[in-house]
């Protein structure tokens, strides 16, 4: 069975620190795809990123980066000089091996991270 | 890009009453579509996959009867929550087209 584990239920920090949402997963396959979003208290989820269990490069888009690593079966994600707007809930997710053909997603949600940042 | 339209954002029902879901794909043909539960501070759990044409599959302890989904079409799901109770207040959201794309999300209160 997979598994999202989110250790931090909360953190809070003040604005322009930097801070580090920890992800870490299980799964037998191995093919597989992991996801981070965003929830803001409006409750859409936002997409932030997708990684393909192929591609250990991390990935840097803006003050948002990534780092995967397989060995220890982590995915996490700073922000870098945070700001208010980036107050939310972050989810990690995790998708089982897409079925021959398949091109849809049946996502695994980690329990998610509340980010508080302070002005 | 793809986009996936929910509606409505935000219902208040009398228990007993059903109500229904929509969940569309605005630019893309969905022959499957996910239904995921958020209750309050938690995280989002599947309920059921949507086939279009074809019955859902429901995730274990899931009550069909009491969450009817519907795929008639290659661009639309409904997920109807039949004599809705207090305890069915929740967040309901849909992804389609590659799974990972997610409608508005619609919040239910049953009084």
């Amino acid at each position: 069975a997979q598994k999202v584990t989110q250790a931090q239920t909360e953190i809070s920090v003040v604005e322009k620190e930097d801070v580090t949402l920890d992800c870490v997963y299980e799964t037998r396959d191995t093919t597989y795809y992991l996801f981070w979003y965003k929830q803001p208290p409006s409750g859409e989820l936002v997409f932030l990123i997708r990684r393909n269990s192929f591609d250990e490069q991390n990935e840097i888009s803006g003050r948002y980066s990534w780092n995967f690593q397989k060995s220890t079966s982590s995915f996490n994600f700073t922000i870098t000089a945070s700001q208010v707007v980036d107050s939310a809930v972050y989810f990690c997710a995790l998708s089982e091996a897409r079925s021959s053909g398949g091109s849809n997603y049946k996502l695994t949600f980690g329990k998610g991270t509340l980010l508080t940042v302070n002005p | 890009g793809a986009v996936v339209s929910q509606h409505p954002s935000w219902v208040i029902c009398k228990s007993g009453t059903s109500v229904k879901i929509e969940c569309r794909s605005l630019d893309f043909q969905a022959t499957t579509m996910f239904w995921y539960r958020q209750f309050p501070k938690q995280s989002l759990m599947l309920m059921a996959t949507s086939n279009e044409g074809s019955k859902a599959t429901y995730e274990q302890g899931v009550e069909k009867d009491k969450f009817l989904i519907n795929h008639a079409s290659l661009t639309l799901s409904t997920l109807t929550v039949t004599s809705a109770h207090p305890e069915d207040s929740s967040f309901y959201i849909c992804s389609a087209i590659d799974g990972y794309t997610f409608g508005s999300g619609t919040r239910l209160t049953v009084v």
